[in-house]
């Protein structure tokens, strides 16, 4: 089965880098996904990593190590609209349905 | 090109009645999944459908619930004799095929409030 494990909250201060971390466990990787979701909002998608390194999309990076079960979510340049909860995602097996993990819920500070 | 429409957005019911959950994906997905949200609490997958099809179901309770994506229309998620502990947000997703290296796209939500 699957199991993932991510901080519960974080606050940062606006303009700083937050690093959200995520370890998993899962019997066969189809990848990781990162989702964002503001409070009574759907999830939306922030990134896909099926191989090790960083991947890098603007304000937003994210790092995936296959061999240590562990990705994390970098946030630079922090905004008050990224206040969210962060949602680290693998599927399940072969198909697409996702485990989640309880989500990381990140305040943004003056 | 409109995304994943979920009605209605919020619905009330009393304890023992039915709650009837609407998703349309989004056009050219075939692939249809329902997530529960419970407060404080991350997504959890219930099932996982195709048309006219139930690929995978593991996680919907066995009675009580059921859910169907027919060959013309929405699909639907079903809940019987609601009970309190049934209010959460339901979350439906689409992707166009059922690999996982493609991204699900969520609906709005549906937030179920039993009295």
């Amino acid at each position: 089965g699957q199991n993932i494990d991510q901080p519960t909250e974080m606050t940062a201060t606006e303009g700083a880098i937050v690093q959200i971390n995520c370890t998993y466990q899962t019997s066969g990787f189809n990848g990781l996904f990162w989702y964002q979701q503001h409070a009574g909002e759907a999830p939306t998608f922030l990134s896909y990593n099926v191989l090790d390194g960083l991947e890098e999309k603007g304000r937003f990076s994210s790092f995936l190590s296959r061999s240590k079960g562990y990705s994390y979510l970098l946030l630079k340049e922090l905004q008050m609209k990224d206040s969210a909860s962060y949602l680290c995602a693998v599927p399940r097996g072969g198909n697409t349905p996702l485990v989640f993990g309880k989500g990381t819920r990140l305040s943004v500070i003056a | 090109n409109a995304g994943v429409m979920q009605n209605p957005r919020h619905l009330v019911r009393r304890r023992g009645q039915e709650a009837r959950l609407r998703c349309s994906p989004m056009k050219g997905h075939s692939h249809v999944y329902w997530y529960r949200q419970l407060p404080e609490e991350g997504l959890k997958f219930m099932v996982y459908l195709q048309k006219e099809n139930i690929i995978d179901e593991s996680g919907m309770p066995k009675e009580r619930f059921s859910a169907e994506f027919p060959k013309e229309g929405p699909s639907i998620l079903r809940i019987q004799q609601v009970v309190r502990g049934d209010s959460a947000a339901y979350f439906c997703a689409s992707s166009p095929v059922g690999t996982g290296s493609n991204e699900q796209f969520f609906g709005p939500g549906t937030r179920l409030t039993v009295l």
